[in-house]
């Protein structure tokens, strides 16, 4: 069973605080892994790839791939209200016939209190 | 505009119609794809295509039913609908396969009554 696991929350951090998301995949041949954000009632939008171990930032956002633990995180700096919304990690997985398909988590929501 | 759109927006249909969900992107990409979301189940995908005349199953195909023959659109029919169908669908394009993100279209809420 290809899964990619997400702890639901809500996870609830202030205003200016560091958000964390975290994931965890099944397939130790993925090789590619993605950070959506999805707002309520709105389609998911990209926020962050990222292919290698270790850490890649862009802006407030850092993206964190551990491939031995199976592990991708999403860091959040300087949380801003307009953050909230229900974070989406996606992994590359071969299942079936498919060749490397998106398998997403069941998302993450994330509320920044003002 | 250039992108994704998807239409309609909003769908109410009866239990065994047809019903046709329209997705046309303007980038050329070679992939594209349909999935649903439901509460409970996340995002699952129920058929791709990495190019024209090129479909296959996904997570969720039964009842279903795809066709792409032009790169820029890529239709999905339920033929008999029921109301296990209600759901929010999503199409989405790639540049190409494995390793390439993803796009999302804005989705359609479809309800089978």
């Amino acid at each position: 069973q290809k899964e990619v696991e997400q702890n639901s929350g809500p996870l609830s951090v202030p205003e200016g605080a560091i958000a964390s998301l975290n994931c965890t995949y099944s397939d130790r041949g993925s090789q590619s892994f993605f950070w959506y954000r999805q707002y309520s009632g709105k389609s998911p939008e990209l926020i962050m790839f990222i292919y290698s171990n270790g850490d890649k930032e862009d802006g407030r956002f850092t993206a964190q791939l551990n491939k031995a633990s199976q592990y991708v995180s999403l860091l959040i700096r300087d949380s801003q209200p307009s953050d909230s919304a229900t974070y989406l990690c996606a992994v590359d997985m071969n299942y079936g016939g498919s060749q490397g398909n998106l398998i997403f988590g069941k998302g993450t929501k994330l509320s920044v209190k003002p | 505009d250039a992108g994704i759109t998807q239409s309609p927006r909003y769908k109410i249909t009866e239990t065994g119609r047809q019903v046709t969900l329209m997705c046309h992107q303007t980038w050329s990409h070679s992939y594209m794809f349909w999935y649903r979301q439901d509460l409970g189940h996340g995002l699952r995908l129920i058929y791709y295509s990495a190019a024209a005349d090129i479909t296959d199953k996904g997570e969720v195909p039964d009842g279903y039913v795809v066709s792409r023959s032009k790169t820029e659109n890529f239709p999905l029919t339920l033929e008999s609908a029921t109301r296990s169908q209600t759901s929010v669908y999503f199409c989405a394009s790639s540049e190409s396969g494995r390793g390439y993100e993803q796009y999302f279209g804005p989705g359609t809420r479809l309800t089978v009554t």
